[in-house]
């Protein structure tokens, strides 16, 4: 069975623009969560979705958004890009909406310019 | 405030034990996870706390107690491989997933 995949793994951005990142959870997971990880950090909470449905929100700005798709994959855009947004985005999937046992994707690597 | 703490470094020694701890303040707290990432790898899963004890898997071991709002990491026989950062996380409180800052456990040969 796959794991979580997300694409692409590295992307750079200039200031002002827009970038869309993409997760497919583990097959039967319904929980998608996305993260914000900056070297030495924990990872911080951006959103999670259950069932399509969204189910938490982290302190982000209204420039982060995200959604869910029938096939439980997600996407997480970012508008109007700034450099401080320059980090590595996790995403995790779980089987039910409280996320005990997450399973990460290996990030994508986002670098704004 | 919301927020999970741990120390930020800790050293040991190779086939040694070593103690994680991690204080937490939130609200709606559920449960206590672990997770384990290694430098430039993404964060695997360590064990879940849910109730207050100890639970044990493997060379690790997690505990819980509610009252004292603070769980532990416990690793045995440490490994060099063990070199790592090491997260708890209040797996959901109220509508938000909190992350510590995470433990840097460096081993010595």
């Amino acid at each position: 069975d796959a794991g979580v995949t997300q694409s692409p793994t590295h992307l750079i951005k200039t200031r002002g623009q827009q970038v869309t990142l993409r997760c497919s959870p583990i097959s039967g997971h319904k929980s998608v969560s996305w993260y914000q990880q900056v070297l030495g950090q924990g990872p911080q909470f951006i959103f999670q979705y259950y069932e399509k449905e969204e189910r938490g929100r982290g302190n982000f700005p209204d420039r982060f958004s995200a959604r869910q798709f029938p096939n439980y994959s997600s996407e997480l855009n970012v508008n109007a890009l700034l450099l401080g947004d320059s980090a590595l985005y996790l995403c995790a999937s779980s089987l039910g909406d409280r996320v005990s046992e997450a399973f990460f994707g290996q990030g994508t690597r986002l670098t704004v310019v | 405030g919301q927020s999970l703490e741990q120390p930020s470094e800790v050293t040991a020694v190779e086939g040694a034990i070593v103690q994680i701890n991690c204080t937490y303040q939130t609200s709606g707290f559920y449960g206590l996870s672990w997770y384990q990432q290694h430098d430039g790898g993404a964060p695997t899963f360590l064990s879940y706390n849910g109730l207050d004890g100890l639970e044990e898997t493997g060379r690790f071991s997690s505990f819980l107690s509610r009252s004292d709002s603070y769980g532990y990491l416990l690793l045995q026989e440490l490994q060099m491989k063990d070199s790592a950062s090491y997260f708890c996380a209040d797996s959901w409180s109220g509508d938000k997933i909190i992350f510590g800052k995470g433990t840097r456990l460096h081993i010595l040969p």
